[in-house]
């Protein structure tokens, strides 16, 4: 059974920083893509960030790059996704999601389950 | 940026209707279009890829067609547990995008 869990998040000032990490289990993970997506009432579901299976060729969407930086340890079978210049709009619940195949640019076949990111003063 | 429109954006029905999900896209995606499922507090669930291949353990009640800007997911005959929110997405190209979301509602 394909397991993924999200841990990391909280409460954040804008501006500061935090780590997500997804360790998943159940499934060959350098075999697959591996994606984060954040949720938001307003927005609805926004694709955030993609990784090969292999982990050299990442992907940002616009309004995250330069600030958040996706990696993967596949030894460990865990994603990360390293955000900094947090912004109130960055508040959101983050899944991790893998993908259809080790390219990225596919589906999302499993979701973690999702983890609170907010950033407020 | 391909923007997918979602409509309606509630659709009440009974137990046992029929559901016709519709999903437009601002530019062709060709067939590169999947559709999930979202209940509430939970994550979104993969029901359709490639505009009509189901998902791994997905009944077949549940069916995708079109191609081009024009998707539909149909529902044949709606169970208690089909109630939810059903997002299409599409891959056709970068940056990837979700349409803002049908909700099924029991009427």
């Amino acid at each position: 059974e394909v397991q993924l869990l999200e841990s990391g998040g909280g409460l954040v000032q804008p501006g500061g920083s935090l780590r997500l990490s997804c360790v998943a289990s159940g499934f060959t993970f350098s075999s697959y893509a591996m994606n984060w997506v954040r949720q938001t009432p307003g927005k609805g579901l926004e694709w955030v960030s993609a990784i090969s299976g292999g982990g050299g060729t990442t992907y940002y969407a616009d309004y995250v790059n330069g600030r958040f930086t996706i990696s993967r340890d596949n030894s460990q079978n865990m994603l990360y996704l390293q955000m900094n210049s947090l912004r109130a709009e960055d508040t959101a619940v983050y899944y991790c999601a893998t993908g259809h195949r080790a390219t990225p640019g596919t589906y999302f076949d499993y979701w973690g389950q999702g983890i609170l990111v907010t950033v407020s003063s | 940026e391909i923007v997918l429109t979602q409509s309606p954006a509630t659709l009440s029905l009974s137990p046992g209707e029929r559901a016709t999900l519709s999903c437009r896209a601002s530019q062709s995606v060709s067939n590169y279009l999947a559709w999930y499922q979202q209940k509430p507090g939970q994550a979104p669930r993969l029901l359709i890829y490639d505009a009509s291949n189901r998902a791994t353990g997905i009944p077949a009640r549940f069916s995708g067609s079109g191609s081009g800007t024009d998707l539909t997911l149909t529902i044949s005959s709606l169970e208690s547990e089909d109630f939810a929110v059903y997002y299409c997405q599409q891959r056709y190209n970068w940056p990837l995008t979700f349409g803002g979301g049908t909700k099924v509602e029991i009427k």
